[in-house]
């Protein structure tokens, strides 16, 4: 079974920083791109990132490049983002998702249940 | 980037009752086109991928149709656990969904 279980979400002053994890059990890590999408309270869904399986490519939605930093230890089973200079408007939960096989057009097929990043002073 | 629009924003419609939600692309993206549902404080559910294709376990009243622009969700026959938010997303150029289409009881 496909778990993705996300982590180190919390409250945080503007300007700050926090790493997101999330822990992948039930595949074969490496052979998958990941994604974080998120969501801002009562509004739609966000991709924020995506990152190759092996790590070698990595794409940012224009809102966020220069800011955070998606990456992954395929020996770990585990994707991060780096968020750095967070500001307001990053308040959202976020949720990591596994893409899915080849030939399934790019979708997100499993998501983690999401961890909220709440930027306040 | 790739813009993805839906409509309606929101919908009225009751139970037994066909609805179709739509989603225009602001440039050609074959048909990397994927549907989402998402229930009130629930993570979002794949319903549809490659705009045709039905996920394993959605009920077949879930359809899907489209290429190139313009693409479609269509729901045959309303069910009491249909009401919820329909997010599309194209996968042709890195990601980006369209707006939400909420499904509300009349």
């Amino acid at each position: 079974e496909v778990q993705l279980l996300e982590s180190g979400g919390g409250l945080v002053q503007p300007g700050g920083s926090l790493r997101l994890s999330c822990a992948a059990s039930g595949f074969t890590f490496s052979t998958y791109a990941m994604s974080w999408v998120r969501q801002a309270p009562g509004k739609g869904l966000e991709w924020v990132s995506a990152i190759s399986g092996s790590g070698g490519s990595a794409y940012y939605a224009d809102s966020v490049k220069g800011r955070f930093t998606i990456s992954r230890d395929n020996s770990k089973n585990t994707l991060y983002l780096q968020i750095n200079s967070l500001r307001a408007e990053d308040t959202a939960v976020y949720y990591c998702a596994k893409r899915g096989a080849s030939g399934k057009g790019g979708c997100f097929d499993y998501w983690g249940q999401g961890t909220l990043v709440t930027v306040s002073s | 980037d790739i813009q993805m629009t839906q409509s309606p924003s929101s919908l009225s419609a009751s139970v037994g009752d066909r609805v179709i939600v739509t989603c225009r692309a602001s440039q050609s993206i074959s048909n990397y086109l994927n549907w989402y549902q998402q229930k009130p404080g629930k993570v979002p559910k794949l319903l549809i991928y490659a705009a045709s294709s039905l996920q394993s376990g959605v009920p077949s009243r879930f359809s899907g149709s489209g290429s190139g622009t313009d693409f479609t969700l269509t729901i045959s026959s309303l069910q009491p656990e249909d009401f919820a938010t329909y997010y599309c997303q194209q996968s042709y150029s890195t990601h980006t969904f369209g707006q939400g289409t909420k499904l509300e009881i009349k």
